[in-house]
């Protein structure tokens, strides 16, 4: 089934940069497209960004486009999220998730997130 | 932009209750929903996708059902172990998560 484990998470003053790293285990991580969701402290669930199994395509939630950047290192089986200018509204737990087989949007596996709080 | 919508916001049930959860989507999505289960403090679990697809390892307690723009889940007999938050998810265009059902103890 596999593993996903997040790190790099911590408090950044507004305006900072933060970069998350998202390592895999378990599965063929270069077949596979991942994500970035994160959620609020007590809210729901909101997608962040996609990056496809092979690093050619990308898509971002309008609220951090521009500011946030996907990667991975599928010699490395890990997952990135680069985050600048970072804003309160950042605030969350961010979790890297994965796609399932063919490629729809759901995601079969998660990790256990880890926390980014904007704040001066 | 499809937006999902949950109902209700939370439901106060008892043990060996039978459970059922609503999703109504803003535009048809066909069957290209997911729900997925989230404990306090941890990641969300998949549940079902496909609308009606159980995944590996999930209880046949789960079910789910729809298509178009309705959804539910139903569990058959709430065990202590399933009270948590459900979101449902459509990626039928793009990707958008409803806003959840809290399952609570009565």
């Amino acid at each position: 089934q596999g593993q996903l484990v997040e790190s790099g998470g911590g408090v950044v003053q507004p305006g900072g940069s933060l970069r998350l790293s998202c390592a895999a285990s378990g599965f063929t991580f270069s077949n596979y497209g991942m994500h970035w969701v994160r959620q609020a402290p007590g809210k729901g669930l909101e997608w962040v960004t996609f990056i496809r199994y092979d690093g050619t395509n990308k898509y971002y939630a309008d609220s951090v486009k521009g500011r946030f950047n996907i990667s991975r290192d599928n010699s490395k089986n890990t997952l990135y999220l680069q985050m600048n200018s970072l804003r309160p509204e950042d605030t969350a737990v961010y979790y890297c998730a994965k796609d399932p087989p063919y490629g729809f949007w759901y995601f079969d596996l998660w990790g256990r997130g880890t926390l980014v709080t904007v704040s001066s | 932009e499809i937006v999902m919508t949950q109902s209700p916001a939370t439901l106060s049930v008892s043990p060996g209750e039978r459970v059922t959860l609503s999703c109504w989507a803003s535009q048809s999505v066909s069957t290209n929903l997911a729900w997925y289960q989230q404990k306090p403090g941890q990641a969300p679990r998949l549940l079902i996708y496909g609308a009606s697809t159980r995944a590996t390892g999930i209880s046949a307690r789960f079910s789910g059902s729809g298509s178009g723009t309705e959804f539910t889940l139903t569990i058959s007999s709430l065990q202590s172990q399933d009270f948590a938050l459900y979101y449902c998810q459509q990626y039928n265009n793009w990707l958008a998560f409803g806003g959840g059902t809290k399952v609570e103890l009565k």
